[in-house]
């Protein structure tokens, strides 16, 4: 079993649709990351929390320490938000600021 | 301030060469980390330096791969006698302390033919 779940693997959405996508992680974690990745592109850092909740335009992502789950909406979708978003935790206590990935949500938003 | 730098960002190599990827960290960032991402899985860690040191390796595999971040220039993942196996995104990321957020950069794709 991976130490980071995420899901639906796949997501398709209609344009101005609210869209979530979950994480679940089975590891006592230090901080969250919510990634970004186009086809073929590089990696952007969306939202690194350990608390709470954040927002950056539409986009909001939320975590429950306790129940070891985090969940990242999009807002009034848009086709340019179509990529594929990771999810990945920093093990707390450890020495290094590795960080472990989930599969990824590959999610396409249709005009 | 320019974000994190690697090159090539694609790059060919025949089984049995060397591979050698460059990453320039962002200005200011002393904490280097490299992920590999291969066809169809999620990206996964492979080892964490400092200036001049080794953090942690503990993501690369035994043989054939190494990694250095010298006192002056980028850092260098260095494959040798490379297979097919070896075929993948190669990331590297970022960060000015070590619980900082991370910054990744475009990333380098290594087809071995």
């Amino acid at each position: 079993k991976n130490e980071v779940e995420q899901s639906p693997q796949n997501l398709t959405a209609q344009e101005g649709e609210f869209i979530t996508i979950n994480c679940s992680y089975s590891v006592g974690i230090s901080a969250l990351h919510w990634l970004q990745q186009h086809p073929g592109g590089g990696i952007v850092s969306l939202f690194m929390l350990s608390s709470g909740k954040k927002k950056h335009g539409r986009l909001i992502a939320t975590i429950n320490i306790q129940e070891k789950h985090s969940s990242l909406h999009i807002t009034a979708s848009h086709p340019r938000d179509s990529a594929v978003y990771i999810c990945a935790v920093r093990e707390e206590g450890g020495a290094t600021n590795k960080l472990i990935f989930g599969t990824g949500t590959l999610l396409a938003v249709q005009p | 301030n320019a974000g994190v730098m690697q090159n090539p960002r694609h790059l060919v190599r025949r089984r049995g060469q060397e591979a050698r990827l460059r990453c320039s960290p962002m200005k200011g960032h002393s904490h280097v980390y490299w992920y590999r991402q291969l066809p169809e899985e999620g990206l996964k860690f492979m080892v964490y330096l400092q200036k001049e040191n080794i953090i942690d390796e503990s993501g690369m595999p035994k043989e054939r791969f190494s990694a250095e971040f010298p006192k002056e220039g980028p850092s260098i993942l260095r494959i040798q006698q490379v297979v097919r196996g070896d075929s993948a995104a190669y990331f590297c990321a970022s960060s000015p302390q070590r619980i900082d957020e991370q910054y990744f950069g475009p990333g380098t794709r290594l087809t071995v033919t």
